[in-house]
Order: structure tokens, then sequence, then C-alpha cells
């Protein structure tokens, strides 16, 4: 389904604690993005990636961290300094293909802070 | 950085009737402006994308326009059907390799049977 898997689904979380969530893909895309969802809201770029073990801040990148060891994984962690974390989060991907503009996005995870 | 501003928010149409959505960018550089659909709890996908080079595309009941001199470009879906019914965002890219897309805020679409 798109080739981009995202887990967990849900997720729930105590202030405090940081959370680590995982987005994978095998569509040997080159580039990877994370970005944030809020109700009525659109999509804000949190972090982008595009060769490994390289990454660059998004718009609202305070309160979160990256890495990209593997070209297929781009984990997302959550750090408490993010104070505001309840929100969706979608995973995407891209080609440097020509033509290959489109980014794919991941089923997204549901985090929430209890 | 780029600004991509979105309306309307909600739009209610008829079944068979048109729906028109238009997103302005502020970025010149911009040369390359997706359409993504998303219905409730699920990923976007994209349904139609268009390059500065060009000035109108379609794909069946879906179209878009761009208008590089007024830096704005609408999404046009005809004969409206209820699966039509999404939140539907715009989106422009600044050229570089990785592409980043700034998002619209989106349009609530609900077709009434």
């Amino acid at each position: 389904d798109g080739g981009i898997t995202q887990s967990p689904k849900y997720l729930f979380r105590k202030e405090g604690q940081n959370v680590t969530l995982s987005c994978e893909q095998n569509l040997n895309h080159d580039a990877m993005y994370w970005y944030r969802q809020d109700p009525g809201q659109g999509l804000r770029l949190i972090y982008y990636s595009q060769i490994v073990n390289d990454f660059q801040k998004g718009d609202i990148a305070e309160g979160y961290s990256v890495s990209r060891e593997k070209k297929e994984s781009f984990p997302l962690t959550v750090t408490s300094a993010q104070k505001n974390p309840t929100a969706f989060y979608l995973c995407a991907s891209s080609s440097f293909q020509v033509g290959g503009n489109e980014q794919f996005f991941g089923p997204g995870t549901r985090l929430t802070v209890l | 950085g780029e600004n991509v501003e979105q309306h309307p928010s909600t739009l209610s149409v008829q079944e068979g009737d048109s729906a028109v959505i238009k997103c302005t960018y502020s970025d010149s550089a911009s040369n390359y402006f997706p359409w993504y659909k998303q219905e409730l709890g699920k990923r976007p996908q994209l349904i139609i994308d268009i390059r500065s080079n060009v000035g109108e595309k379609k794909d069946q009941r879906i179209a878009v326009t761009l208008n590089k001199t007024a830096k704005h470009f609408s999404l046009h879906i005809t004969e409206t059907q209820p699966e039509d019914s999404a939140v539907y965002f715009c989106a422009a890219s600044i050229s570089g390799s990785a592409r980043q897309l700034t998002f619209g805020s989106g349009t609530q679409l609900t077709v009434l049977p």
C-alpha cells in the first residue's frame, strides 16, 4: 500500500517522555520527510533528509529529532521539549529521478499525550 | 520562505455540480504544484499536479489551472460525486532536489447527495 509504513498507528505518551515514531520505505526513494498535521490545518514540515546521514530542519523542528542511518528508514523522536506533541504525524518519501516529484505518504501515527 | 494560502476552508456542493478550490503562493521560484486528497483518518494521496511550464492539466473529472503571473492555481472538479467528499490540500514547491512542499491549510469538500 504505497511502499511506506509507519508504526505504531496509535501512540500514547506521558508528559516528560521521549517517544520514537518509525517510518520505513521500500520504494528506493532518496528523500524522506516528516510532517505534523493538527486538526483543521495543513501539513507542516518537521524535518527532511535527502541522503543517508544528512537531514535538515523544516519549519517546526523544535522539540523533535531524526536520524537517517539507512536509506529505507527515517525515525522521528518526539522529545519532552516539544510542548504540544499531540497530533497526527505523517512520513513521506520522494525520488530524485526525472519526473519523480510526487511525495508518497505513509498511513500516519496519531500521537496523544496523556 | 514560501507561503501558500487556500480558499475556501469549507465547500459544500450538490452532487453533479462543480467545485473549485483556489490557492495563491508567494515565491515566484516555485515551479511544482500538486494537489492532494485526504479522506478522514487516511494518508494524503496525490490526485493531480502541474508544473510551471504549462497552464492547465486535466485528468477525467479533475483539472488544475495555473496563472504564474498572478501566482495562483486552482483545482476544478466537475460532476462531483459523494466519494469526492474529503479534505483537499494544495502545495507549492521551490526548485530543489528534495522538493520541499509548502501546503495550504486545506479545504473540506462535502458533496451532498
